[in-house]
């Protein structure tokens, strides 16, 4: 069974609408975060959280919301879809609490997303 | 303030030869340095990371990268080029705050 799973793996969308992403880990992991990929561009960070009640801006944060419903699970909101938003969305997990050796990132399967 | 550059953002080799792709980074703190490899349709996997100690730091299916703090770079090679090593490799930095910063990525295409 996968460590990070996220749902759903596709999706259409329209503009203007809700969309939420959600990501769930069973890593036990401290620390989630949430990426969107674009050709050329990279992996850029939307937000990340360091527990349930600590959420920070990533570098791309405008037009996005997230929650942390518990330790093990980090949804995305789009509160109204626009079309530069398509694009492969990553959720991603850290365990911090041994010390720098356990600072890789463990990455979801990834949501395409796609606004019309 | 970290940041990763990529070299060539297409790379092509041919099968058995030697793969070569470039990662320079900055970092005003010593760096954390990781790469990642993507196939298609999927997510991203650790291919290996760079912390502390020995700067020849051995991964997965062959590969290996040399952290040189002197050239601030932490380039990818593997030895002989197989037709499963095709897909996108991202070198990524981090140092505090466990934020990482990823390159843009280079696509490997190996022809047989």
């Amino acid at each position: 069974d996968a460590d990070v799973t996220q749902t759903p793996r596709n999706r259409i969308t329209k503009t203007g609408k809700r969309i939420m992403l959600e990501c769930s880990q069973t890593k036990g992991h401290d620390r989630m975060y949430w990426y969107r990929q674009d050709p050329g561009l990279g992996l850029r960070l939307i937000y990340y959280s360091f527990d349930v009640k600590d959420i920070n801006k990533g570098e791309i944060s405008d037009g996005y919301s997230v929650s942390r419903q518990a330790q093990a699970k980090f949804s995305l909101s789009l509160e109204s879809a626009i079309p530069n938003q398509t694009a492969l969305y990553f959720c991603a997990t850290s365990d911090t609490r041994g010390g720098p050796v356990y600072r890789e990132q463990f990455f979801g399967p990834g949501t395409r997303l796609t606004v019309l | 303030a970290q940041s990763v550059t990529q070299l060539g953002s297409h790379v092509s080799v041919s099968e058995g030869a030697l793969v070569l792709l470039r990662c320079n980074y900055s970092s005003s703190v010593p760096p954390y340095l990781f790469w990642y490899v993507q196939y298609p349709n999927q997510g991203l996997q650790l291919l290996l990371k760079y912390t502390t100690g020995a700067t020849l730091v051995k991964g997965i299916n062959g590969f290996e990268a040399e952290f040189k703090k002197s050239e601030t770079s932490f380039h990818l090679t593997k030895p002989s080029a197989h037709m499963s090593d095709a897909a996108e490799y991202f070198c990524a930095v981090s140092a505090a705050g466990n934020q990482f910063y990823f390159g843009t990525g280079t696509s490997l295409t190996v022809i047989p």
